[in-house]
This record gives C-alpha cells, sequence and structure tokens, in this order.
C-alpha cells in the first residue's frame, strides 16, 4: 500500500525566513495531495488541496509543489511568522477511497 | 464555514468497558471517517463509512470497534471492550464527494483516556 513520508519532523525558523516541509509517497497512481494546519489543541485545518497536473500551487503566504516524478511533494511557507507555528500534515490519496497521512512536523517559528 | 462537532471532547474509562464517541456530521455530507491520533503521532485512518456500510477499514480498526450512523443522527464509534492501548484522540470527519478528492472536514477530537 501507499506510504507517506515526511521530513523534517521538527523545524525551527526564525520570524521572515523560509520554512520547507516535504512529503514523498510511493504509489505512483496518487493523484489528490493535501495539505493540513493543526494547532495546539485543535483539530486539522484544510491548507491546500492539489490534484496532480498541477505542479506549482499558490496560497496565502505558501506554495505547494509538486514533483511527480519524483513522487515529492512540499509545502514552502515564503514568510514565516509566529502564527504558522503548528503541527503540519500532508495526506495523498488515490484509487483507493483512502487517504494516507504523513507523520507530521512540528513548525516553530520564533519572533 | 462547516463545522464537524465531536461529543464529549473528553472520555476516561476504565480497562473493559464500553465506550462511544459521537460525531455531528456536516448536514449534507455523505461521507464520514474515524481517526485515531496517539500524542505527538501521526494521524491514523481507522475507518470510512458510506451510505450506511463501512467501505474501508484499516488495521486499527479491531473487532472490538464498531460504527454507525442510525437514521441520520450522530456517526458514531464504540469500542467494546475498550484496552490501555485505546487512549488517544479520535478525531471525525466528513466530506460531500468522495474520499479520493473532497475535502475532508475534520472535527475537533475526543481525547479518550483508558486506565
Amino acid at each position: 500500500g501507499e506510504q507517506v513520508e515526511q521530513r523534517p519532523p521538527h523545524l525551527s525558523v526564525r520570524e521572515g525566513d523560509s520554512a520547507v516541509i516535504t512529503c514523498t509517497y510511493t504509489d505512483p497512481n496518487s493523484y489528490y495531495f493535501f495539505w493540513y494546519k493543526q494547532e495546539p489543541g485543535a483539530s486539522l485545518q484544510l491548507l491546500m488541496k492539489v490534484f496532480s497536473s498541477t505542479e506549482i500551487n499558490e496560497g496565502q503566504g505558501f506554495t505547494v509543489l509538486l514533483n511527480k516524478k519524483d513522487k515529492r511533494l512540499s509545502l514552502n511557507l515564503t514568510a514565516a511568522h509566529p502564527g504558522d507555528s503548528a503541527a503540519y500534515f500532508c495526506a495523498v490519496s488515490g484509487v483507493n477511497n483512502r487517504i494516507f497521512f504523513g507523520d507530521g512536523t512540528q513548525l516553530v517559528v520564533k519572533p | 464555514g462547516p463545522k464537524v462537532l465531536q461529543i464529549p471532547s473528553h472520555q476516561i474509562i476504565d480497562m473493559g468497558q464500553m465506550v462511544t464517541l459521537n460525531c455531528d456530521p456536516v448536514s449534507n455530507h455523505l461521507y464520514f471517517y474515524w481517526y485515531k491520533q496517539i500524542l505527538g503521532q501521526q494521524m491514523e485512518f481507522l475507518v470510512n463509512f458510506y451510505n450506511g456500510k463501512v467501505m474501508e477499514k484499516s488495521k486499527l480498526f479491531k473487532d472490538q470497534f464498531s460504527v454507525e450512523r442510525p437514521d441520520g443522527s450522530y456517526f458514531t464509534l464504540k469500542i467494546q471492550p475498550t484496552a490501555l492501548e485505546d487512549s488517544a484522540v479520535y478525531f471525525c470527519a466528513s466530506s460531500l464527494g468522495d474520499p479520493n478528492y473532497a475535502e475532508q472536514f475534520f472535527g475537533p477530537g475526543t481525547r479518550l483516556t483508558v486506565l
């Protein structure tokens, strides 16, 4: 079955720096990709959903890149601020009615 | 935006007892899910449910687990009997369409502690 590996597990950056989180997946038939943000004590909030035909996806303050050849998905927070401090999870889905989550990245943005 | 509610927010029970976790999904959603998250670890899929039936379940969905949504009321996860390793936060989610592409909306979670 699908395996999703997310790196790094922990990331600490200064305010204004960029932060990059990467996921790799194994199933070449995967075609929907998601990034979720989870603040402490809260539930998951969808940041972006990406379909496999779109390689570059711009959000508010972040960019999601999809490299299907390398089976890699990345979330790039371009100028992080303390409000971005949270856990981030990638998720991948394909033809099997199931979404597979990465292990999560705990991001800390220091003022 | 659409909200998924979960009741209760915390539950503490003794090992071997039965527990029912309740989820009030988004009103027009058709697909329902349960996930388990042990503290500090990833979200793990348990089961998804559509049209009154379990569509798919993971190996974490033990025989002691069951789900139902009688008459469009709460979508429930029942664990009977509970074990120590069932302690976790359980998240319910719902989506309007097919799990493969439709956004899942997550509830705030129920923290279950089995003593």
